[in-house]
């Protein structure tokens, strides 16, 4: 069975503070793996797709990175305003995404 | 905005009744997708239509129900309403059903809280 496990669960950073999230997938045949940011009582956000081990992506204060049994969100310099829960997923093109359970950010001024 | 709507934001009913709520997909988006979030928790898929056609189930209960309509709008139909059935739905849409990643990037809609008392 397909599985997504984010750590740590939850994160308290000061602003500026630079810090990693983890993703790490079990899965057969990753074709996809996913960033979401989520803020409280809204949807998910899309933040970038990673396609094979080696790629990284880039947008403003975040980076992510893959490897064959991990992604990471780098977070560079983080502002209050990066408080949020972000969500890995999975996608191997046999179902629907397998999401992990988010890791609950708090960068505090 | 991902261009993805729901109807209602909110949705106060008693135990034991039905509801449906409302998604209307990104323009372009063929796939729409349904998801519970309760309290705390993660994302739970529920299940996929593709332009017409059931894609896949997740942990859709027996009492809910779902359709995507020729204009590809979907709704989601929930019965015999609990209390536990109080959460976050949202819907998500992407371009494909399967195929390359870029294609099933999902877009989230805003979601639609659902309160049963």
């Amino acid at each position: 069975e397909d599985q997504v496990t984010q750590s740590p669960e939850a994160l308290r950073l000061q602003e500026g503070e630079s810090s990693s999230l983890n993703c790490s997938y079990t899965v057969s045949g990753l074709r996809g793996l996913f960033w979401y940011r989520q803020d409280p009582g809204k949807g998910p956000e899309f933040l970038f797709t990673l396609y094979s081990a080696g790629e990284e992506k880039e947008k403003e204060r975040l980076k992510a990175t893959l490897t064959k049994k991990e992604s990471f969100l780098h977070i560079t310099a983080p502002k209050p305003e990066d408080s949020a829960t972000y969500l890995c997923a999975a996608y191997t093109g046999r179902r629907a995404l397998t999401f992990g359970s988010g890791t609950r950010l708090q960068v505090q001024p | 905005d991902s261009g993805v709507t729901q109807t209602p934001k909110h949705l106060i009913t008693a135990t034991g009744q039905r509801v449906t709520l409302r998604c209307s997909p990104r323009s372009g988006d063929l796939s729409v997708y349904w998801y519970q979030q309760s309290l705390d928790q993660g994302l739970q898929f529920l299940i996929q239509y593709y332009n017409g056609e059931e894609r896949a189930k997740g942990n859709i209960l027996e009492r809910f129900s779902a359709q995507q309509f020729p204009d590809l709008h979907s709704e989601l139909n929930l019965s015999s309403l609990e209390l536990g059935d109080s959460a976050l739905y949202f819907c998500a849409s992407s371009v494909a059903g399967g195929g390359g990643p870029s294609l099933n990037e999902q877009y989230f809609g805003p979601g639609t809280r659902l309160t049963v008392t």
